[in-house]
């Protein structure tokens, strides 16, 4: 069974500085791996990918993450915020084997900015 | 190209109504998702369709839940007899494939039961 954990609910940062988000993964398969970004009372817009290509996966809007299976993780990063990327992230596993499209999503976490 | 559009955005009805909620996927899209987010929570998987039939059914309430997407036109979850509890968002989604396609979002359907 798959599953995903957002080991941080809510992570608050000042405007140019580093957003760490911490995303841990369990899956019985190859797994692809996403984030998508939900601001308030929107619906998702999906910053990036993984799909068993490249372990560094680069995303929209300065985004990226790092697939590490020694690790079971897929932390999304940003070198520098922005006051725009105050939103809910989504940390979430597929499995292409057995699941079709079916996607489990993390609890999510919450991301501040602070001028 | 439009995206997935969801209608309506939202939804009031009192306990006991019926919720109809309409899902048209992104144009050569062939593959449907329906996910709930309750308040303060992640999204759930509910259900996965193909046209004229139901592929998983997994996450869908054993009761009042149905959904369904026809040949022509679009996807409906129906939500019969609502309670409180069935107030959230209802989001679809749909691809090309069922798998190795990304998924693209509609913007939601928010319900509220009062």
């Amino acid at each position: 069974a798959q599953s995903v954990t957002q080991l941080d609910s809510h992570v608050s940062v000042s405007e140019g500085t580093p957003v760490l988000l911490r995303c841990n993964y369990s899956s019985s398969y190859s797994p692809s791996l996403f984030w998508y970004v939900q601001h308030p009372n929107k619906g998702l817009q999906l910053l990036l990918k993984y799909t068993s290509a490249a372990t560094l996966v680069k995303g929209i809007n300065g985004f990226e993450a790092e697939f590490k299976k020694s690790e079971t993780s897929f932390h999304l990063t940003k070198p520098s915020a922005h006051m725009s990327d105050a939103a809910e992230y989504f940390c979430v596993v597929s499995d292409n084997y057995n699941q079709g499209g079916k996607l489990i999503f993390g609890q999510g976490t919450e991301l501040s900015v602070k001028p | 190209n439009a995206g997935v559009m969801q209608n309506p955005r939202h939804l009031v009805r009192r306990r006991g109504q019926e919720a109809r909620l309409r899902c048209s996927p992104m144009k050569g899209h062939s593959h449907v998702y329906w996910y709930r987010q309750l308040p303060e929570e992640g999204l759930k998987f509910m259900v996965y369709l193909q046209k004229e039939n139901i592929i998983d059914e997994s996450g869908m309430p054993k009761e009042r839940f149905s959904a369904e997407f026809p040949k022509e036109g679009p996807s409906i979850l129906r939500i019969q007899q609502v309670v409180r509890g069935d107030s959230a968002a209802y989001f679809c989604a749909s691809s090309r494939e069922s798998s190795g396609n990304t998924i693209y979002f509609g913007e939601g359907s928010w319900l509220t039961v009062v």
